[in-house]
């Protein structure tokens, strides 16, 4: 049973606009978010993270949102630019778990020039 | 050499041979960890060290032997894998405790024939 979902596999978006990508959860001990990019040939790399006391966090051209009621987080990213090609994962973790990531299927995006 | 790395970055065993899987992190971090990435399937953490000691096995099959000797490398020694181990294998490092924050290596892709 996944406890994390990002049920949309791609995403096709033109350069300059927004790109959204969701990630929905269930388990309701998760209390910490993150979102990771990866690219071919690669490890995932970190980009950014909220805590559950929070519902918006920004840095630069990205912000994730958290709806703790509907058990629901987004990333937005605007401008897209092409370099932001890549497959997108959330993950979630509970306090008491301490280090563990839980993470969702992720989400290719594609954004034309 | 900073950051994650792993090595092999790519391996081809058969179902008889023993083999290892080598991380080393570079970022003084005192939390590593195993994951394994199947075709069309989220990241799994398979084992969590935190000071050298496992804290987490996510019931991974006794097949798969980590090893931890110092903070800064991690092992995997593979045995009698099956074909459906195929996968990508990343390594990851982090501060221990509440951080979600992992930095991942590029990963071993491990065919089993």
């Amino acid at each position: 049973d996944q406890q994390v979902k990002q049920n949309s596999p791609s995403l096709s978006v033109q350069e300059g606009r927004i790109s959204i990508l969701n990630c929905d959860y269930t388990n309701s001990m998760f209390d910490y978010f993150l979102w990771y990019k990866k690219y071919p040939a690669e490890g995932p790399t970190f980009l950014i993270s909220i805590s559950s006391i929070k519902d918006k966090n920004e840095d630069g051209r990205f912000t994730v949102f958290l709806n703790k009621s509907a058990k629901h987080l987004s990333l937005h990213i605007v401008p897209s630019q092409p370099g932001d090609s890549a497959v997108y994962f959330c993950a979630a973790s509970a306090g008491a778990a301490g280090n563990k990531l839980t993470f969702g299927g992720g989400t290719r995006v594609l954004v034309k020039p | 050499e900073t950051g994650v790395t792993q090595t092999p970055r790519h391996l081809v065993m058969g179902m008889t041979n023993k083999k290892s899987l080598k991380c080393e992190q570079h970022l003084g971090h005192n939390a590593m960890y195993w994951y394994k990435q199947s075709a069309k399937k989220p990241l799994e953490l398979m084992f969590v060290y935190n000071f050298k000691e496992q804290t987490e096995n996510n019931s991974v099959p006794s097949r798969f032997s980590p090893e931890c000797p110092n903070s800064s490398h991690l092992f995997l020694h593979l045995h009698t894998l099956q074909p459906e181990d195929s996968a990508l294998y990343l390594c990851a490092s982090s501060h221990s405790g509440r951080s979600g924050e992992q930095y991942f290596g590029p990963g071993t892709r491990l065919t089993v024939t």
